[in-house]
């Protein structure tokens, strides 16, 4: 596709649920990342992957979040035992090359959840 | 932790009327790069400033970067009512890591 893909948008679940989040980098970027996103606040660093590795994790809140990018393309972010804390808008975004090679970060549209 | 501060949290002006933001930190900052995110929207990249003192100009926007590479603006001269959006500054504290932290932006509003 042109741009980050990111799915679902909207996502409500009940404390406790678990829930996956899927990303769809921009073709032929093999940095990717995600943030999190709460009102009023800027992007939170989440983690960074370079390629299929996790090249920087250090922005995961615990060990309920977990995520994986398998075959270097697409991505998914996993969030066990949600709690309402949880909830926020968690964006992906891709770039062509990593940090080092600073480019610009592209940004999907972002999953909203909401966790009751 | 390290952290970027932007100032102001909000501003409101008239049609017209120019605008700028700030983004201080009390480390030096090895890149900073403005983003702009519409209401409803996700963060869309602007520029990247790299070098001290540099300035940079996109129509009626210009960026700068300190000269100790502590802080950069955002000047926005005679604002239309498609600036309307939060802007945030971003950057890399360390090139070995991967994480960009973003302040938490300056929100504008434009009365027409």
């Amino acid at each position: 596709g042109a741009g980050v893909s990111q799915t679902p948008s909207n996502k409500v679940t009940e404390k406790g649920k678990y829930v996956e989040l899927r990303c769809d980098p921009i073709s032929g970027h093999t940095a990717l990342y995600w943030y999190r996103q709460s009102l009023g606040q800027g992007p939170e660093f989440l983690i960074y992957f370079q390629g299929t590795g996790a090249a920087d994790d250090s922005g995961l809140p615990n060990d309920r979040f977990f995520a994986v990018r398998p075959e270097g393309s697409v991505s998914t972010l996993k969030i066990q035992r949600t709690e309402r804390g949880d909830s926020a808008v968690y964006l992906c975004a891709s770039s062509l090359n990593g940090p080092l090679n600073t480019g610009e970060l592209f940004f999907g549209e972002g999953s909203r959840l909401t966790v009751l | 932790g390290q952290q970027v501060m932007q100032i102001p949290q909000y501003q409101h002006v008239q049609e017209g009327e120019d605008f700028t933001t700030y983004c201080n930190s009390s480390t030096t900052l090895s890149n900073i790069q403005w983003y702009k995110q519409r209401p409803g929207g996700h963060p869309v990249f602007l520029i990247q400033l790299v070098k001290s003192g540099e300035v940079k100009k996109q129509k009626r926007l210009t960026f700068q970067f300190g000269e100790a590479k502590k802080n950069s603006s955002l000047h926005i001269t005679a604002t239309q009512t498609t600036d309307v959006g939060t802007y945030f500054c971003a950057t890399l504290f360390n090139t070995n890591a991967g994480k960009s932290t973003f302040g938490d932006g300056t929100t504008l509003t434009v009365k027409p």
